[in-house]
């Protein structure tokens, strides 16, 4: 299957830091989503993306589609405790039948 | 709103054990799914299912089988339990196959001994 990777695999930052992020492929995606995963719950949708060269917030949080279609940016503006988890990039593949690809995820961990 | 139901929460098998970890959505979605999670490799999809009566394989599928005889349950059973199936796995639904917005239920902690 198609591989996402992502960057960093994790991050140790203190509170009211912002935060970057990205993820890759080889191939182009028509569409890029981000999901976040809280400490023992399932991941949650946060920012969908359908437009390469897209810019779409939802709160602190923006997230863009690369003009490439092969890579996509989120970043956490003033992170706070609650931002703690473990966020996934992912998308269908442009190219045939292939399900929803998930990244291997980037793990955020706010420093006291 | 319940969303999505998988019980149980945590579950230790011995090698060779059989089981069927539950999965259950109250929101009438026809795309329901199944992923494990495993340290550095992301969410892989194991069985997915299009509506009742209609089960297909995902990128992981062996070692598991899985049926959807109705539009709410979509059980995942491990045939006999292998150390490499210590994993966390998670059931998923969306109102239909393509749409990407997935709903998660919390997920089934499996440790195989």
């Amino acid at each position: 299957g198609q591989q996402l990777n992502q960057s960093p695999q994790s991050m140790f930052i203190q509170e009211g830091e912002d935060v970057s992020m990205n993820c890759t492929s080889s191939s182009i995606f028509n569409t890029w989503l981000w999901y976040k995963q809280d400490p023992g719950e399932g991941p949650v949708l946060l920012i969908a993306l359908y437009k390469a060269g897209e810019l779409t917030s939802n709160g602190r949080l923006t997230a863009q589609f690369g003009i490439t279609r092969k890579d996509s940016f989120l970043n956490i503006s003033a992170s706070i405790p609650s931002d703690v988890g473990i966020y996934f990039c992912a998308g269908p593949p442009y190219f045939g039948n292939e399900k929803l690809t998930f990244g291997t995820g980037t793990r955020l961990t706010i420093i006291p | 709103n319940a969303g999505v139901t998988q019980t149980p929460k945590f579950q230790v098998l011995k090698t060779g054990q059989s089981m069927t970890l539950q999965c259950a959505q109250d929101m009438n979605h026809e795309y329901m799914s199944w992923y494990r999670q495993d340290p550095g490799m992301g969410l892989r999809l194991i069985h997915y299912s299009v509506g009742a009566g209609i089960t297909d394989q995902g990128e992981v599928p062996n070692g598991y089988n899985v049926s959807r005889s109705t539009t709410e349950d979509f059980p995942l059973r491990l045939l006999s339990a292998a150390p490499s199936q210590t994993s966390v796995y998670f059931c998923a639904s969306s109102y239909g196959e393509g749409n990407e917005k997935l709903f998660f239920g919390s997920g089934t902690q499996l440790s195989v001994l």
